[in-house]
């Protein structure tokens, strides 16, 4: 079935460094990515998405970049901040309605 | 503007009574998803609500868990005869559409259901 691998599942960074995180999907047909923040006790925030008609996309400190043929996308977080430190959870959806979720990653940054 | 509002925000029950959880999506969604959250875990689908289409209920993991939308607005999930696996975070979802167009999601905070 369709299927979502997010890595790593934690990761630490000192201040300022940059940290990213990688995501593989399965399924050729999806078609939209989006990037979730979520902090302890709320729900998961979207931060970024991407589609499929692009290959990279920026806002500030956040990036994502996608290679269609090889099934894979990723977050860029550069000049972390302390208030960066919460889980990350990729998605990817296709045709359908429904998203299909990566397992989370756990960012801590260092002060 | 008004979010995603999830109510209760938590939520302690014995073993064996039932529990109701509600869900107000952002107004003009027409998707509405549930999903579960145990601790420390990805986001486990439960159910999906379009417009007046039959609501996709695949992902219940058993029929103890019910889930229903009322004039394509609110939703209440309801779970009968809880049991303490059933403890978890419950996340709702709504987005402008759902199929074919690529709309984000917008969560709630969720509601945490403690069962003991």
């Amino acid at each position: 079935g369709e299927n979502v691998e997010q890595h790593p599942s934690t990761l630490s960074v000192q201040e300022g460094d940059s940290a990213v995180i990688k995501c593989t999907y399965s399924d050729s047909a999806s078609n939209y990515f989006p990037w979730y923040k979520q902090e302890l006790g709320k729900g998961p925030q979207l931060i970024i998405d991407i589609r499929s008609n692009v290959g990279e996309k920026k806002d500030q400190r956040i990036a994502v970049t996608l290679n269609k043929t090889a099934k894979h996308f990723s977050l860029h977080i550069t000049e972390t901040q302390p208030e960066d430190s919460a889980v990350y959870f990729c998605a990817a959806k296709g045709g359908t309605y429904k998203y299909i979720f990566g397992t989370g990653t756990r960012l801590k940054v260092l002060a | 503007g008004a979010g995603v509002s999830q109510s209760p925000s938590n939520k302690v029950t014995e073993k064996g009574k039932d529990v109701e959880l509600r869900c107000d999506p952002i107004s003009g969604h027409t998707a509405l998803y549930w999903y579960r959250q145990s601790l420390g875990q990805g986001l486990e689908f439960l159910i999906y609500f379009q417009g007046n289409s039959a609501p996709d209920k695949s992902g219940l993991p058993s029929d103890r868990f019910s889930a229903e939308r009322t004039g394509g607005s609110v939703s209440t999930l309801t779970i009968q005869r809880t049991q303490q696996e059933d403890s978890a975070v419950y996340l709702c979802a709504s987005s402008l559409a759902g199929r074919s167009s690529n709309q984000p999601q917008h969560f709630g905070d969720g509601t945490r259901l403690s069962i003991l």
